[in-house]
């Protein structure tokens, strides 16, 4: 069966500091790759997604980027962090293009 | 994709029907509907899809007005573990799974 896990789970960082989120599926093979923030109270929204090995596409722009080094591993990173990136991020993935996605327990990032 | 818009909250006692409605009157004729689920603190779940038939699985059934400009998702027998934030989206199928997330419906089950 496929899982996935992101980790860590709780990080708290300081404003300027660096940041890497990593994310990684098992029990599939060319997964599509995405990488969500969900602010406090707030719905999801979209910050990267990936079809294939340094494929990496962009939803909004930010201080925030995304590499997918291998083909079932997603990694988010920030050089420097700012108060506005603290949130709950999730990684997911989806086997094809059918709407069906499939969420990691999510990270929460908290910029003091 | 098309806009969504649900009832920002719902209560539903526990072992009775939750009844959740979402309008999408701008659907086009090659989106879907789709529903997901937020339990706190935890990422969001498929809960079911559908076009224009009603769809039912072993979580929930879905009706789809004739006129596809609504739905309902139907929880036949709400548990407490049901409450949650409850997302409907609509997207053309094979369009990609850029899914876009509103606010949704926060729905508690009360004892």
């Amino acid at each position: 069966s496929q899982t996935i896990h992101q980790w860590p789970a709780t990080l708290v960082q300081p404003v300027g500091s660096p940041l890497s989120l990593e994310c990684t599926v098992e029990g599939t093979s060319n997964p599509n790759l995405y990488w969500y923030r969900q602010a406090a109270g707030r719905g999801l929204q979209l910050l990267f997604y990936s079809v294939g090995i340094g494929q990496i596409s962009s939803e909004v722009p930010q201080n925030l980027s995304a590499s997918r080094p291998q083909d079932r591993q997603f990694i988010l990173s920030s050089k420097k962090l700012l108060l506005s990136d603290s949130g709950f991020y999730l990684c997911a993935w989806s086997r094809d293009n059918t709407g069906e996605l499939f969420f990691g327990e999510g990270s929460r990032l908290t910029v003091l | 994709d098309a806009k969504t818009t649900q009832p920002p909250s719902m209560d539903c006692a526990e072992g009775r029907a939750a009844n959740l409605p979402c309008n999408h009157s701008t659907i086009s004729g090659n989106e879907y509907v789709y529903w997901y689920r937020q339990i706190h603190s935890q990422g969001p779940q498929y809960i079911i899809h559908g076009l224009k038939n009603n769809e039912t699985n072993e979580m929930a059934s879905l009706i789809i007005t004739e006129d596809r400009k609504s739905s309902t998702l139907i929880l036949p027998h709400a548990t407490l573990r049901d409450t949650a934030v409850y997302y409907c989206i609509v997207r053309a199928f094979n369009a990609g799974n850029m899914l876009t997330f509103g606010g949704g419906t926060r729905l508690m089950v009360k004892p």
